[in-house]
């Protein structure tokens, strides 16, 4: 039972270069969401999806795109990167929107030059 | 607009002493308060939640406070060990919505 698990862990990326985040869960949770980690700025919501089949916009849903592939995975896009989303990008899941516990994942660690 | 706002960014304690940590929040739609913990590395861990219609839960060396009148959450440790070195995160719930508003952290150091 992995959890919650990212790919890749690190990534490098040149400023207009796009790159697909992934994300699984073998928990059989419900809800999914992608949040990105600055320094100073806690964690912040991007996009999450309370069910497979929908998704709905965060806090800083700019320059992603999301995919709720089925409902062990759930992707984010960038399709043109840019400096500002260097960050750390961490995915969680739980059961159910709302009060459930989220179960987050290692992180990623993108760098845009 | 920082709805969840951390204000010590570290805290250093002795081992074996208390470590409180604070968090003040804005919303008052917030019926859900969590406390995750986050080492170097790792993704975050949830170690303790509270209602909005509580003003203490308890689970272990770990209790959370809540005063509502105030806005104000502290998570409270007893005794402090050196493993719970790492950054504590606070978080407002907003009902079935699921999503989780974050506060800055605190990096709290335990000292042997």
């Amino acid at each position: 039972n992995a959890g919650v698990t990212q790919t890749p862990k690190f990534q490098v990326l040149k400023t207009g270069q796009s790159m697909t985040l992934q994300c699984a869960q073998d928990m059989n949770h419900n809800s999914m969401y992608w949040y990105r980690q600055d320094p100073g700025m806690g964690l912040r919501l991007i996009y999450y999806s309370a069910s497979e089949g929908t998704t709905d916009k965060g806090e800083v849903p700019n320059g992603y795109n999301v995919s709720r592939l089925n409902k062990r995975e759930f992707s984010l896009r960038l399709e043109s990167a840019a400096p500002s989303q260097t960050s750390v990008y961490f995915c969680a899941s739980s059961v159910y929107r709302g009060t459930d516990t989220q179960y987050f994942g290692p992180g990623t660690r993108l760098t845009v030059l | 607009d920082q709805q969840v706002k951390q204000n010590s960014p570290s805290l250093s304690v002795q081992e074996g002493r208390i470590s409180i940590l604070n968090c003040d929040y804005t919303n008052s739609m917030f019926d859900y308060f969590l406390w995750y913990k986050k080492y170097p590395a790792e993704g975050p861990t949830f170690l303790i939640s509270i209602s909005s219609i509580k003003d203490k839960n308890e689970d272990g060396r770990f209790t959370v406070f809540l005063n509502k009148s105030a806005k104000h959450l502290s998570l409270h440790i007893v005794p402090s060990q050196p493993g719970d070195s790492a950054v504590y995160f606070c978080a407002g719930s907003m009902g079935n919505t699921g999503k989780l508003i974050f506060g800055q952290g605190t990096t709290l150091q335990v000292k042997p």
